[in-house]
């Protein structure tokens, strides 16, 4: 059974300061990874994907990658409270065509 | 481009009764998902189609659960019967193999599904 893990939360940091979301998978031959948001009410929306390891970075969002120690990591700086949510990591199945999803970390971001 | 269109948005019927929810993908996508979200389970893929054939089902929880997708641009799963704890969201995304990428999935607005 692929499994993704995630800190449920919540977490919760103030306006301007970095939040630090983290995930780790159970599969070894997974190659690609997403980081999904979802607003309260609404469906989930992807805002990141990584394929290698290290940073990749894009605007005021940094996804990281070990696959060595198979774990992922979203890093969100100068957080805002429209970045209240809960982030879903999601996990390609090791070649397969599915995403395995986490159960979600919510954010909240302190005015 | 409308996005994944879903029906019906909330849906409230009586345990034994017979659901049917539908999903329009966007245009040109050739995957379809059904998934289904609970505070207990987090969200759960049901089952998925390429080309309208269905590729894995293997998250379907019982025979109870039915999807099909007749054409590209329809698919429609099923509970009959519905039980209470079938209450949930469930959602419907879809992705292009060809151009955003597979496993880039967007997801339509949901069917809250409450089961009395």
């Amino acid at each position: 059974q692929k499994e993704v893990e995630q800190n449920s939360g919540p977490l919760s940091v103030p306006e301007g300061a970095i939040a630090s979301l983290n995930c780790t998978y159970s599969d070894r031959g997974s190659q690609s990874f997403f980081w999904y948001r979802q607003y309260s009410g609404k469906s989930p929306e992807l805002i990141m994907f990584i394929y290698s390891n290290g940073d990749k970075e894009d605007g005021r969002f940094t996804a990281q990658l070990n696959k060595a120690s198979q774990y992922v990591s979203l890093l969100i700086r100068d957080s805002q409270p429209s970045d209240s949510a809960t982030y879903l990591c999601a996990v390609e199945g090791g070649g397969s065509e599915k995403l395995v999803f986490g159960k979600g970390t919510k954010l909240t971001v302190n005015p | 481009d409308a996005g994944v269109i879903q029906s019906p948005r909330h849906e409230v019927t009586e345990m034994g009764q017979e659901v049917t929810l539908r999903c329009k993908p966007i245009s040109g996508h050739d995957y379809l998902f059904w998934y289904r979200q609970t505070m207990m389970r987090g969200l759960e893929l049901l089952i998925y189609f390429n080309n309208n054939v269905p590729i894995d089902d293997s998250g379907m929880p019982e025979d109870r659960f039915s999807a099909k997708m007749p054409n590209a641009s329809f698919s429609t799963l099923k509970i009959q019967p519905s039980e209470p704890r079938d209450s949930a969201v469930y959602f419907c995304a879809s992705s292009s193999s060809r151009t955003s990428g597979l496993y880039e999935q967007y997801f339509g607005p949901g069917t809250r599904l409450t089961v009395t």
